[in-house]
């Protein structure tokens, strides 16, 4: 067990929808990073929430957002669905800002994502 | 921005012995670089990982070389198990970005 948690493990939705992913960091972690994981692109690195700000931007779509609260959980709104969202999305989280080599990243279980 | 190529793809190999997963990266600014391991439908585990101003480390079965001037590292796993049998990714991060290759399907054959 990480200390990262997901909720919920799956959707399943249709195209046009909207959904909510969220993600609780491990305790104390202040850094909270969201990552979209398909067969053909891999692991790729949507967006980083240090502390209630975003911090950096990876390649995260505009039909997608992402807010971290004052209790430091996240959540992931992804809007206007279309097939090629299917996708495990995991959310990881770090000490402090997540740039000292010290502040390893730790990955929840994902959130798997279908679309119909 | 930073690019991780991984190789191989896949790689099968005999119980009991050695692999090696091998990435290069593009960004000299990277400076951290950690190994995952993802079985199935579970996580990605953090198994080992290297700073930029370390040359190489070891972890029982796992060590991780680190070549910065050809920006390269690598992933040995020695006395290979079953349980070995995963996806393993190798990422390089720059400030507090994780860049991850695109895995290696790693198959440990009795």
């Amino acid at each position: 067990d990480s200390g990262v948690t997901q909720t919920p493990k799956h959707l399943i939705t249709a195209t046009g929808q909207r959904v909510t992913l969220r993600c609780s960091p491990r305790s104390g972690d202040l850094s909270v990073y969201w990552y979209q994981q398909s067969l053909d692109q891999g692991l790729q690195f949507l967006i980083h929430y240090y502390n209630g700000e975003e911090r950096a931007k990876g390649n995260i779509l505009e039909r997608f957002s992402a807010q971290q609260f004052p209790d430091l959980h996240s959540e992931l709104n992804l809007s206007s669905l279309e097939l090629g969202d299917s996708a495990l999305y995991f959310c990881a989280s770090s000490l402090g800002t997540g740039v000292l080599p010290n502040q390893p990243q730790h990955f929840g279980d994902g959130t798997r994502l279908s679309i119909l | 921005g930073e690019n991780v190529e991984q190789h191989p793809s896949t790689l099968s190999v005999q119980e009991g012995d050695s692999a090696v997963i091998k990435c290069t990266y593009s960004d000299s600014a990277s400076n951290y670089f950690p190994w995952y391991k993802q079985e199935l439908g579970k996580r990605p585990q953090l198994i080992i990982d290297i700073r930029s101003n370390v040359g190489e480390k070891k972890d029982q079965r796992i060590a991780v070389t680190l070549n910065k001037t050809a920006k390269h590292f690598s992933l040995h796993i020695t006395e290979t198990q079953p349980e070995d049998s995963a996806v393993y990714f190798c990422a390089a991060k720059r400030y507090s970005t994780l860049t991850f290759g695109k895995g290696t399907m790693l198959l440990v054959s009795p």
